[in-house]
């Protein structure tokens, strides 16, 4: 394990479902972000909180919910999704925004049918 | 904002053969670049990184050179291996946002 765990590692879920993905890390980072990753293009960013305040919320449709309750947790919320929502869920954490050093966790394979 | 655009896509080599993917970004500003190797089904991983003020850095096969007049960076992988198969991305930061190329697969053969 890297320090960054999540779950559950995988996730199929119907278009009316709600269900909530969890990422915790053990680094002691500020920092948490949601990415998602599809078939064939870049990790997108999501979502980036930094010491549990939300700092970038890129475009994402309201469907998605993140959640900070402390630096160590990071949630994010799903209801009403659509198929084209099928990715690789991927949280990361940073010791601060600015230094990089980013380490990913195993990522949340969601399917949505 | 950030854009990256890496290549090739794909890079297909023989082992003991070298491999090089590049990186280009758009915002001068941007002043860290990590590279980062993703295995099919797992995460992906840090596998050399380089800062602004650096122009090469070098970690036994793996070196990254940065060209920031140019405003481009390259993954050099010498000696490849089969277990150097897998995708690897590219990223840029500028202050507080990584933003990631699309991404290489890399496949090494026998």
């Amino acid at each position: 394990e890297t320090g960054v765990t999540q779950t559950p590692r995988h996730l199929v879920m119907g278009m009316t479902n709600k269900k909530s993905l969890k990422c915790e890390q053990h680094l002691g980072h500020n920092a948490m972000y949601w990415y998602k990753q599809s078939a064939k293009k870049p990790l997108e960013l999501m979502f980036v909180y930094s010491l549990e305040e939300r700092v970038e919320n890129n475009s994402v449709p309201s469907r998605f919910s993140p959640e900070c309750p402390n630096s160590s947790h990071l949630f994010l919320h799903l209801h009403t999704l659509q198929p084209e929502d099928s990715a690789l869920y991927l949280c990361a954490s940073s010791q601060d925004r600015a230094r990089g050093g980013y380490t990913f966790g195993s990522g949340t394979r969601l399917t949505v049918v | 904002g950030e854009n990256v655009e890496q290549h090739p896509s794909t890079l297909s080599v023989q082992e003991g053969d070298s491999a090089v993917i590049k990186c280009t970004y758009s915002d001068s500003a941007s002043n860290y670049f990590p590279w980062y190797k993703q295995e099919l089904g797992k995460r992906p991983q840090l596998i050399i990184d380089i800062r602004s003020n650096v122009g090469e850095k070098k970690d036994q096969r793996i070196a990254v050179t940065l060209n920031k007049t140019a405003k481009h960076f390259s993954l050099h992988i010498t000696e490849t291996q089969p277990e150097d198969s897998a995708v690897y991305f590219c990223a840029a930061v500028r202050t507080d946002k990584l933003i990631f190329g699309t991404g290489t697969r890399l496949q090494v053969f026998p």
